[in-house]
């Protein structure tokens, strides 16, 4: 299985912060990889794929970029509403597996 | 507007089978889509634990595998979970989620509300 691992797993920021979070996979999956944003208690909303693509919908301060094994989310100017927890996926290969989690919090 | 919502008992016996529906509404479980189950135990992150397309083919994670099956009601545009010899390790929020195909193959878009199953006697 491919192993994918976060950091750092807590963050402590501001409002109007620029907040970057890293996703390392222990072996090279191009450019399959997705984030993911939990609130507590509601499901996952997926926010970015193949890396750098936004979905329908999420505001632009959020990007991603990376390839291989290594990829950062950054959200350019922190909102109160994305406080919460960010998960990195691969689905390079199957299973496809997730990162342990970022929780950005004030 | 894609929409699934999961059902099914709450509490699980020790060594009983969970058992889970996911309902789709706004789409097809007919489509070129992989209908996928996730978990997440209480405080930690998520786990995959397996697809279904319409046909019937399935695809588990090899850790639950031995466990697990899915199936595909497509006359009720569901499809469902059973993991059987469950444990306390089981209890957990599970979710369905829409994965596509294609370029898209693993990637979850749509994902269900989830329910918590506690497996306790």
């Amino acid at each position: 299985d491919i192993q994918m691992t976060q950091s750092p797993s807590t963050l402590s920021a501001s409002v109007g912060d620029r907040v970057t979070i890293t996703c390392r996979a222990s072996q090279s999956i191009s450019t399959w990889l997705a984030w993911h944003q939990q609130k507590p208690g509601k499901d996952p909303k997926l926010l970015i794929y193949k890396a750098s693509s936004l979905q329908i919908g999420v505001p632009s301060r959020f990007s991603g970029t990376g390839s291989g094994t290594e990829f950062t989310l950054t959200i350019s100017s922190l909102q109160p509403d994305d406080f919460a927890t960010y998960y990195c996926q691969q689905y390079d290969s199957s299973p496809w597996t997730f990162g342990q989690g970022t929780k950005v919090e004030i | 507007q894609v929409q699934l919502q999961e059902s099914g008992p709450g509490l699980v016996k020790p060594s009983g089978t969970l058992s889970l529906t996911c309902a789709v509404s706004g789409a097809s479980v007919s489509t070129d889509n992989w209908w996928n189950w996730v978990r997440q135990p209480p405080g930690k992150g998520l786990e995959w634990i397996g697809e279904i397309y319409h046909d019937g083919t399935t695809k588990y994670n090899p850790s639950l595998k031995y466990r697990v099956t899915m199936s595909v009601d497509k006359s009720k545009n569901q499809f469902s979970l059973n993991l059987n010899s469950v444990t306390a390790a089981d209890t957990a929020v599970y979710y369905c989620a829409r994965g596509g195909s294609g370029q898209n193959y693993g990637l979850p878009d749509y994902w269900g509300q989830g329910t918590l199953v506690i497996v306790s006697s």
